[in-house]
C-alpha cells in the first residue's frame, strides 16, 4: 500500500457524460500528479499539482481539467466523455520536486 | 523531449534464474532520475528502484540492481534468483529535474513471466 488513495476503483458510464476521479496524497506530500493507461498510449503525464497550484502539463485534452484543493486533496474531471478515454487513471504523490513518485491503485474507466 | 525505448515486450524465465530487462532513453538534459517500476497483475505501480544521473555507483536494492551507462544512455535492470512474484509488467522511467515541474516519461514496458 502506497498511502495514495483513489476513488472510484471503477467506473462505468456512456459517451458524453462527466465524471470526477478523486485522489488523496500521501500524508505530507504536497505534489499530485495524474497519468493515463491506455493499451494504444501507454502510460502518458496529464497534469501536475504542487501545493494547490498547477506546475506542469502534459497530454492533456481540453475536455480534462484538474484541481487540488487546500487540503491536497486532487480531483481530475473528464467530460464530453469517448469511447477512447476508456483507460486506467493513476494518481501519484511525492513529497517534493525532486523525488520519487508514489502511485495510487487506478481508477478503471470504461466508456459504453 | 525525452524518449524512453524498452526493446523487448515480453520475457520469460524460469524461477532462481537472473533475468536483464533493457531500457534506453534520449535526453539533451544532463540532470535527471531513472527508475523502474514495477505493475503486478492487480495493476498497482510499484516502485522498484532510482538512480540518479550524478551518481555513478549502479543503484542496487536486494535482488533488484542496475546497470546504468549515462554516456551510451542506458538503463538495465537486472532481477536475481527470481522469485514467482516478480511476474509483472516492468517500465522504465525518466524524470527530467525542473524545478518545480517534474514528470515521469514511460517507456512501452517489458511483460516478465517468471516460470516455476
Amino acid at each position: 500500500d502506497s498511502g495514495v488513495t483513489q476513488t472510484p476503483k471503477h467506473l462505468i458510464t456512456a459517451t458524453g457524460q462527466r465524471v470526477t476521479l478523486r485522489c488523496s496524497p500521501r500524508s505530507g506530500d504536497l505534489s499530485v500528479y495524474w497519468y493515463q493507461q491506455s493499451l494504444d498510449q501507454g502510460l502518458q503525464f496529464l497534469i501536475q499539482y504542487y501545493n494547490g497550484e498547477e506546475r506542469a502539463k502534459g497530454n492533456i485534452l481540453e475536455r480534462f481539467s484538474a484541481q487540488q484543493f487546500p487540503d491536497l486533496h486532487s480531483e481530475l474531471n473528464l467530460s464530453s466523455l469517448e469511447l477512447g478515454d476508456s483507460a486506467l487513471y493513476f494518481c501519484a504523490s511525492s513529497v517534493e520536486w525532486e523525488s520519487e513518485q508514489f502511485f495510487g491503485p487506478g481508477t478503471r474507466l470504461t466508456v459504453l | 523531449a525525452q524518449t524512453v525505448t524498452q526493446s523487448q515486450p515480453e520475457m520469460s524465465v524460469q524461477e532462481a534464474e537472473t533475468v536483464t530487462l533493457s531500457c534506453t532513453y534520449d535526453t539533451s538534459e544532463s540532470n535527471y532520475y531513472l527508475f523502474w517500476y514495477k505493475q503486478p497483475p492487480s495493476r498497482q505501480m510499484i516502485l522498484v528502484i532510482r538512480q540518479e544521473a550524478y551518481k555513478q555507483q549502479n543503484a542496487t536494492e536486494n535482488r533488484f540492481s542496475v546497470n546504468f551507462q549515462k554516456a551510451a544512455k542506458s538503463f538495465s535492470l537486472k532481477i536475481s534468483d527470481s522469485q514467482l512474484g516478480d511476474t509483472a509488467m516492468y517500465f522504465c522511467a525518466f524524470m527530467k529535474l525542473n524545478q518545480g515541474a517534474q514528470k515521469l516519461v514511460f517507456g512501452q514496458g517489458t511483460r516478465l513471466t517468471i516460470n516455476p
